[in-house]
């Protein structure tokens, strides 16, 4: 079935580390996202892309970068400069460009050591 | 910003009928979803409206304002499956992108 893979799951990191959260679609959508969700708040945009090779900041990307040198692929990398990285991180696709996500994946949580 | 009010939390008994509001602010509107997010998961689109009026979808149907920056989700014969948190997501065409609500937790008792 087609879809989108989040891994892993859990992830933990310690201070000062940088680590990578990977997206994987199979849907075909040009435009991924990612998004970040805080207990008791609504999902923020951190990075969006609408093309291979092209990616655009959304409103929290100060201390994050992405890549995506594939259609499938959109990862997400938490540097150490993020300085409350732990969340719940949620990668989306929509099949065009126009920043409504219409799948989700199931979400990376990530933790501080 | 958008401005976008839901209540934190509301309560129903199973079977019942429950309605969830949301206000947001018009300028640049471009329509709106709703989204169920179960704990711990990701959220699933329910509904997207462009167009004033009710639309019906089996037990959920959204209602959209655009006038009055309103919307509202109602669910009919509640189950207990339908505990989860529902988020109002309006779109913006002057940003070209949609903004998420805090959610509202909706907690089903037998």
């Amino acid at each position: 079935d087609g879809g989108i893979t989040q891994s892993p799951k859990y992830l933990f990191r310690k201070e000062g580390q940088n680590v990578t959260l990977s997206c994987e679609q199979n849907l075909n959508h040009d435009a991924m996202y990612w998004y970040r969700q805080d207990p008791g708040q609504g999902l923020r945009l951190i990075y969006y892309s609408q093309i291979v090779n092209d990616f655009q900041k959304g409103d929290i990307a100060e201390g994050y970068s992405v890549s995506r040198e594939k259609k499938e692929s959109f990862p997400l990398t938490v540097t150490s400069a993020q300085k409350n990285p732990t969340a719940f991180y949620l990668c989306a696709s929509s099949i065009d460009g126009a920043l409504r996500p219409q799948h989700f994946g199931d979400g990376t949580r990530l933790s501080i050591l | 910003g958008q401005n976008i009010d839901q209540p934190t939390e509301m309560t129903a008994t199973e079977g019942a009928i429950v309605q969830i509001n949301c206000t947001y602010q018009t300028s640049g509107f471009n329509g709106l979803f709703w989204y169920q997010q179960h704990a711990g998961e990701a959220p699933t689109f329910l509904s997207y409206n462009v167009l004033d009026g009710l639309e019906e979808k089996g037990r959920f149907s959204s209602f959209l304002s655009r006038s009055k920056g309103y919307s509202y989700l109602l669910l009919k014969e509640l189950q207990m499956k339908d505990s989860a948190s529902y988020l109002c997501a309006p779109e913006y065409s002057s940003a070209s992108k949609i903004i998420f609500g805090s959610g509202t937790r909706l907690s089903i008792r037998p």
